[in-house]
C-alpha cells in the first residue's frame, strides 16, 4: 500500500489565489512526521513545512500553511495569494515514528497563470 | 557554499561503465541519504547512512553501492551503469529533531 498518497497529478490556480494541494497517508505509527517540498524547474528541493503527528496546531510558515486532518490521515498543503514563482513540483512526505527514512509521494505540479 | 554539494551535477556515461556520484556536507548531520527521483514516481530510497560504519539498504538498492568515507562524506556507485538508472539523484542529511532533510541540488545521470 502506498504510504503518501498525492491524488492530484497536476494543478492550475490563477495569480493571487489560494490553492490546496492533497496529500493523504498511511501509517499505524502514533508518532510521525509530515513534510512539504518544492521543486521548482531547477530541480532542487526546498523544505516548505513541517507537522509533527502530535503537534496542536496547524503549520505555517508565511504563505503557506497545512491542514492537518489526523482522523482522515490528510495533511493538504494550502498556499495563499500565489505568485508566478509558486509553479512547481511539491512533494507530501512522512518520516513514521522516530525512524531514519522519508517516504514521498509522486508529487504534483502547481502551475500559476497570469 | 552549499551546505549539501555533490559532484558531478550532470553525467552522461554508456551502458556498462561504471559511475560514482559523490556527496559532501558541512551541516554536522550523521545521517545521509541517497534517493532517485523518477518522474511520476516521486523519490525513492536507495541506501541510508548513520555514521562511517553503519549502511543501510533502502526500498531500490539492487544495483547501486555506497561508501561513506567519513560524516561528511558519501558517494553513490553504479559498478556496471544501464539505462533505467538514468534518473536525478539526490543527496541529503537528516536533522535529528523533526526529521528534516536537507538536500543537495542533485546529479541527473544519464546512461545511453
Amino acid at each position: 500500500a502506498q504510504k503518501i498518497t498525492q491524488t492530484q497529478p497536476g494543478m492550475f490556480v490563477q495569480e493571487k489565489e489560494a490553492v490546496t494541494l492533497d496529500c493523504t497517508y498511511d501509517t499505524s505509527d502514533p508518532s510521525y512526521g509530515l513534510f512539504w517540498y518544492k521543486q521548482p524547474s531547477s530541480g532542487e528541493m526546498i523544505f516548505l513545512i513541517y507537522q509533527g503527528s502530535y503537534d496542536q496546531q496547524n503549520a505555517t510558515e508565511g504563505r503557506y500553511s497545512l491542514n492537518f486532518q489526523k482522523a482522515r490521515k490528510s495533511a493538504n498543503l494550502v498556499i495563499s495569494a500565489s505568485q508566478l514563482g509558486d509553479s512547481a513540483m511539491y512533494f507530501c512526505a512522512m518520516r513514521e515514528g522516530y525512524g531514519n527514512k522519508l517516504v514521498f509521494g509522486a508529487g504534483t505540479i502547481l502551475r500559476v497563470k497570469s | 557554499d552549499a551546505d549539501v554539494t555533490q559532484t558531478p551535477r550532470n553525467r552522461i556515461t554508456k551502458t556498462g561503465k561504471r559511475i560514482m556520484l559523490e556527496c559532501s556536507q558541512t551541516k554536522g548531520h550523521d545521517r545521509m541519504y541517497w534517493y532517485r527521483q523518477d518522474p511520476g514516481l516521486g523519490l525513492r530510497l536507495i541506501y541510508y547512512s548513520f555514521d562511517v560504519k553503519d549502511i543501510n539498504k533502502g526500498e531500490i538498492s539492487d544495483g547501486y553501492s555506497v561508501s561513506r568515507q567519513a560524516q561528511a562524506k558519501f558517494s553513490l556507485s553504479l559498478e556496471s551503469a544501464i539505462p533505467n538508472q538514468t534518473a536525478l539523484y539526490f543527496c541529503a542529511t537528516r536533522e535529528t529533531n523533526t526529521g528534516e532533510l536537507f538536500f543537495g541540488e542533485g546529479s541527473r545521470l544519464t546512461v545511453l
